[in-house]
């Protein structure tokens, strides 16, 4: 049969200002995570990782939070740009190696 | 240094035919793991090799397979190909478990 796209979660937000992209995981095992970008015909980009044992990490105009208590993590960007239109992923290992699982990503639009 | 790259990036099959897809990882990098990536079913892992060794796997049926040389180069192999196959095949590299896992551009596979 026809197969159905994933409905994405999109987010649209104006240059300059911040973005903020949430993930819900369901298992207490996860210990490490990691957020992806992915542009259009590319393969995912490695963005910031986080492991389970701090709450907050930070990069360069990116901050990712870890609230292990509700299983939620975030990732803020800092003044955003066009060229951070993409689709972003968050991927959960569960101390199983590297098999990571993803969310289904959320889609971000800059207006410039 | 060198990212994730995979061959070919492009490929088009008819069904029941079969397929190898190559992927050399960053150089130092010991992990190789494979993903489909899909339109409805997004994101999902396939295996992973570390030393040449399976190391974990997904939910996948026997007709996809991999393994990885002694210079950490992986390939996968699927045989009898259906159209529910064509994806985009993504591999990725890392250090070690749970370290930092880069993805290569990925490979275009249609199945007609």
């Amino acid at each position: 049969g026809e197969s159905v796209g994933l409905h994405l979660p999109t987010l649209s937000v104006q240059e300059g200002d911040n973005s903020i992209i949430n993930c819900a995981y369901s298992n207490s095992a996860s210990d490490y995570f990691i957020w992806y970008k992915q542009e259009s015909g590319k393969g995912p980009q490695f963005i910031i990782d986080i492991r389970s044992n701090m709450d907050k990490r930070q990069g360069q105009r990116v901050t990712v939070l870890l609230n292990k208590t509700v299983k939620h993590l975030s990732l803020q960007i800092a003044a955003t740009q066009p060229g951070d239109s993409a689709v972003y992923f968050c991927a959960e290992s569960r101390n199983t190696g590297n098999q990571f699982y993803f969310g289904t990503g959320t889609s971000l639009t800059v207006i410039p | 240094k060198a990212g994730v790259t995979q061959t070919p990036r492009y490929l088009i099959k008819t069904r029941g035919q079969q397929v190898t897809l190559s992927c050399s990882p960053i150089s130092g990098h010991r992990s190789v793991s494979w993903y489909q990536q899909t339109p409805g079913q997004g994101l999902q892992f396939l295996f992973e090799y570390f030393s040449e060794t399976q190391r974990n796997k997904g939910n996948f049926p026997g007709r996809f397979s991999g393994r990885q040389f002694s210079n950490s180069r992986s390939e996968m192999n699927v045989s009898t190909l259906e159209l529910g196959d064509s994806a985009l095949y993504l591999c990725a590299s890392s250090l070690a478990r749970d370290y930092e896992q880069y993805f290569g551009p990925g490979t275009r596979l249609t199945v007609t």
